[in-house]
């Protein structure tokens, strides 16, 4: 199985920061690789597909990028609705797996 | 608009079996794949498994942990996705999410709650 490796685990920011989250493939996956965000209590809601493709609807602030093991989300000026828990998820291989999970507080 | 509705969800013993339903609106669900995926209460995500389109004659994929033991089936003319859940066990316990596979994964259910426990 291709382990998802997410860092860090969590981190505090203040709103307007830019904020960057990375992913790393244990083996390559390609472009194969998805963002989500989120929030207490809800389901997650997907940002990012095929490493830099926003979703219908997601602010422009968040982008994404890399290829082949080593991936990053970045949100450009954090706002307040952005504080939530972040996570990488690989579609290249079966069995899809999922990163560990960045939570995003307030400093 | 998109929308996935899951029900089925409960208290069950281990050893018992579970049938989770996932109704779409908004598409025509015979055109997608469709998967389920598991989050245990206060932890990460786990994809569990995986229904292909017509297309591509409805072949599926599951994770390790519950292939054998789970089964994931759809009804087209209804546009609803199923997990049959047998042998659970308290590592079942989870909210179980009903997902639309295209563009990765682009849309969710609100999930349903599975309970394994005595």
């Amino acid at each position: 199985d291709i382990q998802m490796t997410q860092s860090p685990s969590s981190l505090s920011a203040s709103i307007g920061d830019r904020v960057t989250i990375t992913c790393r493939a244990s083996q390559g996956i390609r472009n194969s690789l998805t963002w989500f965000q989120q929030k207490p209590g809800k389901a997650p809601k997907s940002l990012i597909y095929d490493t830099s493709s926003l979703q219908s609807g997601v602010p422009s602030r968040f982008s994404g990028s890399g290829s082949g093991t080593d991936f990053s989300l970045t949100i450009s000026s954090l706002q307040p609705e952005d504080f939530a828990t972040y996570y990488c998820q690989q579609y290249g291989s079966y069995p899809y797996t999922f990163g560990g999970g960045t939570k995003v507080e307030m400093k | 608009e998109v929308r996935l509705v899951e029900s089925g969800g409960g208290l069950v013993q281990p050893g018992g079996s579970l049938r989770l339903s996932c109704a779409g609106s908004g598409f025509t669900l015979s055109d997608y794949y469709m998967d389920w995926v598991r989050q245990a209460p206060g932890k990460g995500l786990e994809w569990v498994g995986r229904t292909r389109n017509k297309a591509n004659s409805y072949t599926t994929e599951y994770a390790a942990s519950v292939k054998g033991r789970f089964t994931v089936f759809r009804d087209d003319s209804k546009n609803s996705l199923y997990l049959q859940m047998n042998s659970l066990t308290t590592e079942d316990t989870a909210f179980y999410y009903c997902v639309r596979g295209k563009n990765g994964f682009d849309s969710w259910g609100l999930g349903t709650l599975v309970t394994v426990s005595s």
